[in-house]
């Protein structure tokens, strides 16, 4: 089945960028599903930051928008984040997750985040 | 985006019910029947619990169950058990093509 696994550097440094790639395995990232990423800040619930379709079509929350991309490299079969201008509110555990997705006569259906990763811890700090 | 609203904390005897509730707006949880809802044990990742309101993927317990009336989703766990403990979120698709997750309910098993 379908896994994935986020790599990428565990410190960075205050108005840095944060870049962080979740690895696909046991599927093709070019499956009609969304590739998402999620974190969490210590001791503080769910934030979703956005997400790709294999086309490159994105989707950001409006909240990170202005720091965030996310791009696909179907070659390599995975997905990055790149944040910048970080500072400490950005310390979080990023996850990455699969958005279940089809198309059916020109509809879409979203059948939830299925799949995740194991999530990586990024601290802020100089 | 607001995050959705959702109880801090949730209690319960084994073998009881319980409801944890998720409001949203007619943007969010009550326009669209993508309310999914994930459960979270301590440092590890979230597990998908139910989709599209109501649906459970394959291995989730028929224990738990969901719906929605209006801009509020609800998670019930039946037969409450020890390993029900955890935090769970609601999530939802938005009017602006983004998802948005609920501020989280800690559930504890007495």
């Amino acid at each position: 089945q379908v896994q994935l696994q986020e790599s990428g550097p565990g410190l960075v440094k205050p108005s840095g960028t944060l870049s962080l790639t979740c690895a696909v395995s046991g599927g093709s990232i070019s499956s009609s599903n969304w590739w998402s990423w999620v974190r969490q800040p210590p001791g503080k619930g769910l934030e979703w930051i956005g997400e790709i379709y294999h086309s490159g079509s994105t989707n950001y929350n409006p909240s990170l928008k202005s720091r965030v991309t996310i791009s696909v490299d179907k070659s390599k079969n995975q997905f990055s984040l790149k944040l910048s201008s970080v500072t400490a509110a950005d310390t979080a555990v990023y996850y990455c997750a699969r958005v279940n997705h089809e198309v059916v006569s020109a509809a879409n259906y979203y059948y939830g985040m299925d799949v995740w990763g194991q999530g990586t811890t990024v601290t802020v700090s100089s | 985006q607001s995050a959705l609203t959702q109880p801090a904390s949730v209690s319960g005897s084994p073998g009881q019910s319980i409801t944890i509730s998720c409001t949203g707006t007619s943007s969010d949880v009550g326009g669209y029947n993508y309310v999914s809802w994930y459960q979270q044990h301590s440092g590890k990742a979230p597990k998908l619990m139910i989709y599209d309101v109501s649906n459970r993927p394959s291995g989730v317990s028929n224990r738990f169950s969901g719906s929605k009336s209006g801009n509020t989703a609800s998670l019930t766990i039946s037969g409450l058990q020890a390993e029900d403990e955890a935090d769970y979120y609601c999530s939802s698709y938005t009017s602006s093509s983004t998802r948005v997750f609920g501020t989280g309910t800690k559930v504890t098993v007495l």
